[in-house]
């Protein structure tokens, strides 16, 4: 079965600083991961995905993601935070083995940045 | 926009009341999912459409029912909810058999049963 760990209900970093949202996943074939971010009272908004080739990707408002296989995880990254980037955030993953449906999503971190 | 629009936006209904929630996609997907989403819970998945045809239920109570007519359109039927219903519920649509494999979510509809 699949499954998504994120470890922190909460992160806390100051505007300017790079910030980090930590994901781990388990699958039984190989993972496409996902991150997303839900602002108050909205769905979520993709933020970008890791489905094959270079381990670094990157997605939309300057965020980037390390997939590393050997310790199963998949961390959000970002160089230099905005207060404006202060959401939910969600790590997702999919068995490349399952077609169709099943995304299994983490419970969420909670993302504030302060002034 | 996502492509994905939902209505309505907010709903407040009795325990006896049969209401519908409607979601359409603007993207060509041919899957479309039903989330429910409560407070400090993870997301959970309701229904799944493939193809139109339903291929998922997740142990959801028989108080909700989905529908889906075309491969645009999907709707949760609701009847006789309970208290515990109240939540926001999102509808996502994906492209299954492509090479994009995300989910595009709609803006929810946040529900009250009161």
């Amino acid at each position: 079965a699949q499954s998504v760990a994120q470890p922190e209900d909460q992160v806390n970093v100051a505007e300017g600083n790079p910030l980090t949202v930590k994901c781990t996943y388990s699958v039984s074939g190989n993972p496409y991961l996902f991150w997303y971010v839900q602002y108050p009272n909205r769905g979520l908004q993709f933020l970008l995905k890791y489905i094959t080739g270079d381990n670094l990707v990157k997605g939309s408002y300057g965020f980037e993601a390390e997939f590393n296989k050997s310790q199963t995880s998949f961390h959000l990254k970002k160089p230099s935070a905005l207060v404006s980037d202060s959401a939910l955030y969600f790590c997702a993953v999919r068995d490349e083995g399952n077609y169709g449906q099943n995304f299994v999503f983490g419970p969420g971190t909670r993302l504030s940045v302060l002034p | 926009e996502t492509g994905v629009t939902q209505t309505p936006r907010h709903l407040v209904m009795g325990m006896t009341n049969k209401k519908s929630l409607k979601c359409e996609q603007h993207l060509g997907h041919n899957a479309m999912y039903w989330y429910k989403q409560s407070a400090k819970k993870p997301l959970e998945l309701m229904f799944v459409y493939n193809f139109k045809e339903q291929t998922e239920n997740n142990s959801v109570p028989s108080r909700f029912s989905p529908e889906c007519p075309n491969s645009s359109h999907l709707f949760l039927h609701l009847h006789t909810l309970q208290p515990e219903d109240s939540a926001l519920y999102l509808c996502a649509s994906s492209q299954e058999g492509g090479r994009d494999y995300e989910q595009y979510f709609g803006p929810g509809t946040r529900l009250t049963v009161t």
